[in-house]
């Protein structure tokens, strides 16, 4: 079945370092969500993009989509220790409306003051 | 606006029970989603809507069911629970305008922790 597959799982990081996480698919995607999770709540939504190599710039946070839709990466400068939480990314495959999402495994971000 | 809310937060079943999970927008959204969190596994789709009356299947619907009767409201039902259904349970919605300008973002609720005994 389609798949989306995040690296990588954890990133310890001093404060002050970047951090970077990678999204794959399987097949190509309509469009990309990304999400933080903070311990112990719910997802929340970051951004969307939805065309080929799109690039989205959120204050310290970079996200890209591949060129062929299928990858997607977001960055982030500088980190603090608010940015502590798992990053998803979530894919909406094409030909299913872009709403039956496919969500990555996550990638858990560790920041040391 | 209460967004997105599900009762109840924490739950304890013996096996074989059967329970409603709830869940409610107040956003006038069509689409809904319900979601299994497992550690190391991200969040796997169970069931979606995308309106009132119609359901479909996502990557684990086996166990649950799941009915839309009005826009607001989308329970997700454990028939016979087992250990393995242990988790934490999500709900989201998402508007999906159509066209160019459609919006994926979905918000979730809480969360259900639902432990299986």
């Amino acid at each position: 079945g389609q798949q989306v597959m995040q690296i990588p799982q954890y990133q310890h990081v001093q404060e002050g370092e970047d951090f970077t996480t990678y999204c794959n698919s399987s097949t190509t995607l309509s469009n990309i969500q990304w999400y933080k999770q903070r311990p112990g709540g719910h997802p929340v939504f970051l951004i969307q993009l939805v065309k080929s190599g799109e690039v989205k710039k959120q204050k310290r946070l970079t996200f890209q989509f591949g060129e062929a839709k299928k990858n997607s990466s977001l960055h982030i400068t500088a980190t603090q220790t608010t940015d502590v939480g798992t990053y998803f990314c979530a894919g909406g495959p094409q030909g299913t409306g872009g709403f039956k999402t496919i969500f990555g495994a996550g990638t858990r971000l560790f920041v040391k003051a | 606006n209460a967004g997105v809310t599900q009762t109840p937060k924490f739950q304890v079943l013996k096996t074989g029970q059967s329970m409603t999970l709830q869940c409610a927008q107040d956003m006038n959204h069509e689409y809904m989603s319900w979601y299994r969190q497992d550690p190391g596994m991200g969040l796997r789709l169970i069931h979606y809507s995308v309106g009132a009356g119609i359901t479909d299947q996502g990557e684990v619907p086996n166990g649950y069911n799941v009915s839309r009767s009005t826009t607001e409201d989308f329970p997700l039902r454990l028939l016979s629970a087992a250990p393995s259904q242990t988790s934490v349970y999500f709900c989201a919605s998402t508007d999906g305008s159509p066209g160019t300008g459609a919006s994926y973002e979905q918000y979730f609720g809480p969360g259900t922790r639902l432990t299986v005994t």
